[in-house]
C-alpha cells in the first residue's frame, strides 16, 4: 500500500507569517510529487511537479522542495495572505505506476487577517 | 469554458437509485480519471482510463462503473447509490503527468 502522509493536518496562522507543511511519501519507485492548492468549490489548481532530488520551485510566496531518497517535500508559504486559505495536497506518482496520483489527506490553511 | 467540465455540480439522490456523473474535457488528453474525496481522507482513485478502449480499476471500484464514450467524455455510474456514496466527485485529466481537474461534483445519497 503507497501511503502519502502530510502534516499538519491543519493550520492557522496570523497574515504575514511564514508557514511550512511537510508530505512523505514511500522513496522507493518514485517518479514524481506534486503539489496542489484547492479551495473550496474550485478544481484542484497544480503549485509544482517535482522529479529530480535537490529539487527547489518557487512561484512567488511559494516554494517548494524535494528529497527523493528520504521521501519528503517541504512547501513553503512566505508572509502568508488571507488568499492563501486554501488545502494544499500533495500527491506523487511511480515508476510503472501509469500517472495515478496517490494523495495524501491534504493540509487545510486558513490564514486570518 | 472550463478545461474539464463536470456535471451536475450538485445532486442530492435517494438510496437504491441509479445516478450519473458526467465529465467532459477539451484538452485533447488521453488519460481520464475519477476520484473521490472524502473529509479527512484526501482524493481516492475509483477509475482510469487511458484512451477509449482502456478502463482501468482504481482503488475504490466497488459499487461504481464507468463509460468512456470518446476520447473527451468519462462518465462515472453509481448502479445503486448508498449513503456512503456520499462524497465529492473529481474527474482529472492529464498528458506526461501533468493533470487538470474539474471542480467537482458534490453528491449526497439521501
Amino acid at each position: 500500500i503507497l501511503n502519502v502522509e502530510q502534516s499538519p493536518q491543519s493550520l492557522h496562522v496570523q497574515e504575514g507569517d511564514s508557514t511550512n507543511f511537510t508530505c512523505s511519501f514511500p522513496s522507493s519507485n518514485f517518479y514524481a510529487l506534486h503539489w496542489y492548492r484547492w479551495e473550496t468549490a474550485k478544481s484542484p489548481e497544480a503549485l509544482f511537479v517535482m522529479t529530480l532530488n535537490g529539487d527547489e520551485k518557487k512561484k512567488g510566496r511559494i516554494s517548494a522542495t524535494l528529497n527523493t531518497k528520504e521521501g519528503y517535500s517541504y512547501l513553503y508559504i512566505k508572509g502568508s495572505q488571507p488568499e492563501d486559505s486554501a488545502t494544499y495536497l500533495c500527491a506523487f506518482t511511480t515508476q510503472g505506476g501509469s500517472e495515478k496520483l496517490v494523495f495524501g489527506k491534504g493540509m487545510k490553511l486558513t490564514v486570518n487577517p | 469554458d472550463a478545461d474539464v467540465t463536470q456535471t451536475p455540480r450538485n445532486r442530492i439522490t435517494k438510496t437504491g437509485k441509479r445516478i450519473m456523473l458526467e465529465c467532459s474535457q477539451t484538452k485533447g488528453h488521453d488519460r481520464m480519471y475519477w476520484y473521490r474525496q472524502d473529509p479527512g481522507l484526501g482524493l481516492r482513485l475509483i477509475y482510469y482510463s487511458f484512451d477509449v478502449k482502456d478502463i482501468n480499476k482504481g482503488e475504490i471500484s466497488d459499487g461504481y462503473s464507468v463509460s468512456r464514450q470518446a476520447q473527451a467524455k468519462f462518465s462515472l455510474s453509481l448502479e445503486s447509490a448508498i449513503p456512503n456514496q456520499t462524497a465529492l466527485y473529481f474527474c482529472a485529466t492529464s498528458l506526461r503527468g501533468a493533470y487538470t481537474f474539474g471542480s467537482g461534483t458534490r453528491l449526497t445519497v439521501v
